[in-house]
């Protein structure tokens, strides 16, 4: 079955960068783009950017573009996100998750990156 | 960017009631690519819904989705405890994907 499984959370201080991994199985991941999306504390979905594995091509939300990487190896089926120039606001819950399809199966479980000094 | 605003912003109902989500789009939804998500606290968003009205696998059929252009609906009949939840819906082709603020159900 599909599983999108990701790192752990990560307490980083202001400035620092962090990369998120969102290793998948059950489908083909070079068929697939791969999307990121965040959710600060008690808010709404916040749509970040998608990679497409087989072409290895980003592309990425206006508003954090610049400071955000998203990238892929398809050797081991995980795409990553890397944000930069960390700041409080970015503390977030990140999922990674596939194009909605009948069998797209569940979005990551997230990864709770917590930006504090 | 395509704007979602969905209301109610809370519906409280009893266990056996239907409720209905409404989602209204800034602009015409091309494809219907707009689809509901159902998140529980602490967990990932679960769709629901693709294509505006195809139920995703292993979701209940007390889930439906109607609607087309600029305006969506999410019936969940015969409301039950699990239920209780937020529910997103989402544009999402093409990209950006972008969400309603939600709809937080309670059940009484």
């Amino acid at each position: 079955q599909v599983q999108l499984v990701q790192s752990g959370a990560e307490v980083m201080k202001p400035g620092a960068s962090v990369k998120v991994s969102c290793k998948t199985s059950g489908f083909i991941f070079i068929d697939e783009y791969i999307h990121w999306v965040r959710q600060a504390p008690g808010q709404g979905l916040e749509w970040m950017g998608w990679v497409d594995p087989k072409r290895g091509v980003a592309r990425y939300s206006p508003k954090i573009q610049g400071r955000v990487t998203i990238t892929s190896d398809t050797s081991i089926s995980t795409a990553y996100i890397e944000v930069k120039r960390l700041q409080p606001d970015d503390t977030a819950v990140y999922f990674c998750a596939r194009h909605p399809t009948d069998i797209s199966g569940p979005w990551g479980q997230g990864t709770l990156i917590t930006v504090s000094s | 960017d395509i704007e979602l605003t969905q209301s109610p912003g809370t519906l409280s109902l009893s266990p056996g009631e239907r409720a209905t989500l409404s989602c209204r789009a800034s602009q015409n939804i091309i494809g219907n690519h707009l689809g509901w998500y159902q998140q529980r606290p602490g967990q990932a968003p679960r769709l629901l819904i693709y294509g505006a009205s195809a139920r995703a696998a292993g979701v209940a059929d007390r889930f439906s989705g109607s609607g087309s252009g600029t305006d969506f609906t999410l019936i969940i009949n015969r409301l039950e405890p699990e239920d209780s939840a937020v529910y997103f819906c989402s544009h999402y082709r093409p990209s950006p994907w972008t969400f309603g603020q939600g709809t937080k159900v309670e059940i009484k």
